[in-house]
């Protein structure tokens, strides 16, 4: 089975802090994508990759960074946290021949 | 752009009936696909079934059935036999190939499901 780990399932930080939340598949995937999820919400990409050093803006990038050095790692960073960071974070991934996407357990993320 | 309708926040289901979630999208894609996506508690997204656009049938996997209908640009999810381990908040989501020829989900923003004794 494909397997997506994100190295923290909670995690809590100061504002100000720089962040980095990590992905890591195992699959060989191409595409690999953060999401963010809030109550009421759904979930909203932030950024997505579709290959090695390649990232492309998802629909709320602001105060995000992203690096993928290597094609089974894809980094969220928070460049300075803010209150309004502290969210569910997802990541996904997928294959070309895929239908849908495997999801890492998620990090709950509190930025006090 | 592609947008994901689901407009029930939260439902309840008495055990063992059938429960219907709605899903409605937009695209211009001509080749898209459907999928529903179950979160429970725990915070996992478990994948549960896909639906392509071009897919003449409506996808049925185990208990869950995708009521496909392209025309209205709704693909509804089909709980039969409700159990308790249902209660979950359920995504609709599409996918797309973004320019470029990769793909792109969009979410909607879930529906709570609640299953009562």
């Amino acid at each position: 089975d494909v397997k997506v780990t994100q190295s923290s399932r909670y995690l809590v930080k100061r504002t100000g802090e720089k962040v980095f939340l990590e992905c890591v598949q195992d699959m060989d995937h191409e595409n690999m994508f953060w999401y963010r999820q809030d109550p009421g919400l759904g979930l909203r990409l932030i950024y997505f990759s579709y290959d090695v050093k390649m990232k492309e803006k998802g629909d709320i990038p602001e105060g995000y960074s992203v690096s993928r050095e290597k094609k089974e790692r894809f980094s969220l960073i928070l460049e300075s946290a803010s209150t309004n960071q502290t969210s569910m974070y997802l990541c996904a991934s997928i294959g070309a021949l895929d239908y849908g996407y495997t999801f890492g357990s998620g990090t709950r993320l509190t930025v006090v | 752009a592609q947008k994901i309708t689901q407009t029930q926040p939260g439902m309840f289901v008495q055990e063992k009936e059938a429960v219907t979630l709605d899903c409605t999208y937009d695209t211009s894609d001509q080749s898209y696909g459907l999928f529903w996506y179950k979160q429970p508690s725990s915070g996992e997204m478990i994948f549960l079934i896909y639906q392509g656009s071009y897919d003449e049938q409506n996808a049925t996997e185990g208990r869950y059935s995708l009521n496909f209908q392209k025309a209205r640009k709704s693909a509804n999810l089909v709980i039969s036999a409700s159990q308790l381990g249902d209660s979950a908040m359920y995504f609709c989501a599409m996918r797309s190939a973004h320019s470029g020829g990769y793909q792109k989900v969009t979410f909607g923003t879930g529906t709570k499901l609640q299953v009562i004794p």
